[in-house]
């Protein structure tokens, strides 16, 4: 089973619609979790890390299932600027980020 | 805003030789990191590197790789053999310290021929 598993997508969104992304991890004993951002060829960039209770940053919400172990992200409101590849990171009590493949997403106007 | 920074930004080389990838972390960070993504996959760990030591690497940080810190600014991972499958980006980061967010440079794409 892979570490940290998402959806590929891609997720293909109007402006102004609603999107949730999904990510499962195999290791109970995670500790942090994280939702990075890639643009295409670049480096990842931080857009949220993942609390118990639940945060919300502006139109994007994450939430965290640890008995699930399961990650989501809402994007509300979708922007032409949203359109990215996903990144669902998490980490045990190590230095290491451990990435899952990442889920395309792409709004059209 | 401070960034990490990495050169080259694009390396070409033949199988067999060494390259030198250079990175510069944020200025008051203490821990540095590699990563790679080979294209089309996912972001892999390779090595981290705290208090002049290396504190955790990856299978994939083999006999081939080694980094250091030769002076109070740089962060270097050279890999001593290349092989075709070293072809992949590789992305410097670091965090002021363990706990604390990880931040990517823009990458160098390393193409071995």
């Amino acid at each position: 089973r892979k570490e940290v598993e998402q959806d590929p997508g891609p997720f293909n969104v109007p402006e102004g619609a609603t999107v949730a992304f999904n990510c499962t991890y195999s290791n109970s004993a995670s500790q942090s979790f994280f939702w990075y951002r890639q643009d295409c060829r670049k480096e990842p960039k931080l857009l949220m890390s993942v609390y118990s209770s639940g945060n919300e940053d502006g139109r994007f919400t994450a939430q965290l299932n640890r008995a699930s172990q399961y990650i989501s992200l809402l994007i509300r409101d979708s922007k032409l600027s949203d359109s990215a590849t996903y990144l669902c990171v998490v980490s045990y009590n190590t230095d290491k980020l451990i990435f899952g493949t990442g889920t395309r997403l792409q709004v059209f106007p | 805003e401070p960034e990490v920074t990495q050169t080259p930004s694009h390396q070409v080389t033949q199988m067999g030789q060494e390259v030198i990838l250079r990175c510069v972390p944020i200025s008051n960070h203490l821990y540095f990191y590699w990563y790679r993504q080979i294209l089309g996959q996912k972001v892999e760990f390779l090595v981290s590197f705290y208090n002049n030591e290396i504190s955790e690497k990856s299978e994939i940080f083999d006999d081939q790789f080694s980094v250091e810190r030769p002076d109070g600014s740089n962060f270097t991972l050279k890999i001593r053999s290349t092989k075709l499958e070293d072809s992949a980006m590789y992305f410097c980061a670091s965090s002021p310290n363990r706990e604390e967010t990880q931040y990517f440079g823009p990458g160098t794409r390393l193409l071995v021929l």
